[in-house]
């Protein structure tokens, strides 16, 4: 079985820059969490989807983030313009409702640098 | 506001001795709760859970217990091996939402040979 994928592994990109980050979830996942993890913040849970639909996004830092999840095995993170404070890892989980778990499986993270 | 909190920044144990990694929280409303280890330049892995009608659960060389009036559970390893050496988090959640998990801020187990 595949796990969570996500592309690419390692971005370094010039402040200004637009930025984005892909996700394809574990099949039949039902639910996809975008975080970003910081030394100084930890593990932080930024935006999150239940069937393709956004539910909750109250952690997405500024208007310069964005995400979408065209179709269940897709999702993108999007930040432009890109500033050095986001220079951090990101990484994207999912998780199967409808069978009653809660455990939410990670995928190995993009780490982002912007200079 | 930190609803999970990992007091201990880092552990340090020898091997064959028994790791114990502790953790609190504040919501009374948590009724499941969760371990995942995480090694560098990789993505945190789901290791146990429990769920609030149980105080202990236990899998191979890994348990967890939950006290619930004091609001803590711990997570044993037992006997450690090198290869535990990891950052360990954990992370709590409750029924009514959609699958949102908290995290504590990590501990950062080292098992000396």
């Amino acid at each position: 079985d595949a796990g969570v994928i996500q592309s690419p592994r390692h971005e370094v990109t010039e402040m200004g820059q637009e930025v984005t980050l892909r996700c394809k979830p574990i099949s039949g996942h039902n639910s996809l969490f975008w975080y970003r993890q910081t030394m100084m913040r930890g593990l932080e849970l930024l935006i999150y989807f239940n069937n393709n639909v956004p539910i909750d996004d109250s952690g997405m830092p500024e208007d310069r983030f964005s995400a979408k999840m065209p179709n269940a095995s897709f999702s993108t993170l999007k930040i432009q313009p890109s500033e050095p404070r986001d220079s951090a890892v990101y990484f994207c989980a999912s998780s199967s409702r409808t069978s009653g778990r809660r455990e939410q499986y990670f995928g190995p993270g993009t780490r982002l640098t912007v200079t | 506001d930190q609803q999970v909190k990992q007091n201990s920044p880092s552990l340090s144990v020898q091997e064959g001795r028994i790791s114990i990694l502790n953790c609190d929280y504040t919501n009374s409303m948590f009724d499941y709760f969760l371990w995942y280890k995480k090694y560098p330049a990789e993505g945190p892995t789901f290791l146990i859970s429990i769920s609030s009608i149980k105080d202990k659960n236990e899998d191979g060389r890994f348990t967890v217990f939950l006290n619930k009036s004091a609001k803590h559970l711990s997570l044993h390893i037992v006997p450690s091996q090198p290869g535990d050496s990891a950052v360990y988090f954990c992370a709590a959640t409750d029924s009514g939402n959609t699958g949102k998990l908290i995290f504590g801020q990590g501990t950062t187990l080292q098992v000396k040979p």
